[in-house]
């Protein structure tokens, strides 16, 4: 059994670049969830994927947006940076929309330049 | 709005000592509680979690203490040991199927 992968670990980007990051599911599990965890504060949910649509989005705006392939992995794209978008990003898999069985990702550490 | 409230900011405790982390909530629909524990450069990983049919759960070293009436649900780490030494983050949600809200976390130090 695989867990959850996500690429790339770290990644550095201009203010007003765009950034996509990408998770890989743990076999099984057919959601993916996004959180960002800036620096000192607990994860905060972005969006949930289900069934190749979004499920469920948290206080983001529309810059931020995903996508769910049929794989059930995922990608979070974010458009014109800024550089308070610095932070981990975590993606969580889990079943069937479920919170309580979610296996999150070693995350990616995007910095805003 | 703040709906996870977790303290203290950090914790230093002997080896041997036990480690009491706190968190309260505001939403009474919530009815799922797992506490993670996140080492650096690594995600969340699940500690342990309770749901509010009981008051107390224990899993090994671990244990949950949960009180409905104060909207309050500790960690209770016995025999705290330097492996402990992370961050611990208490989350909450309604019927483990919606987005979990994470309190602010509490960074652990376990000295020798």
């Amino acid at each position: 059994e695989t867990g959850v992968t996500q690429s790339p670990t770290h990644l550095i980007k201009t203010r007003g670049q765009q950034v996509t990051l990408r998770c890989s599911s743990q076999s099984g599990h057919n959601t993916v969830s996004w959180y960002q965890q800036a620096l000192g504060q607990g994860p905060q949910f972005i969006f949930q994927y289900y069934r190749e649509e979004e499920n469920g989005r948290g206080n983001f705006p529309p810059r931020f947006s995903g996508l769910q392939f049929p794989n059930y992995s995922s990608e979070l794209n974010v458009n014109a940076l800024e550089l308070d978008d610095s932070a981990l990003y975590l993606c969580a898999s889990s079943w069937d929309r479920g919170s309580d069985g979610y296996t999150f990702g070693s995350g990616t550490r995007l910095t805003v330049v | 709005q703040q709906q996870v409230k977790q303290s203290p900011q950090s914790l230093i405790v002997q080896k041997g000592g036990i480690s009491i982390i706190n968190c309260a909530y505001e939403n009474t629909a919530f009815d799922y509680f797992p506490w993670y524990q996140q080492f650096p450069g690594k995600g969340p990983a699940l500690l342990i979690a309770i749901r509010p049919d009981v008051s107390e759960k224990k899993e090994g070293r671990f244990t949950i203490s949960f009180n409905k009436s104060a909207k309050q649900f500790s960690l209770h780490i016995m025999d705290s040991q330097p492996g402990d030494s992370a961050t611990y983050f208490c989350a909450a949600s309604r019927e483990g199927n919606t987005p979990l809200v994470f309190g602010k976390g509490t960074r652990l130090s376990v000295i020798a």
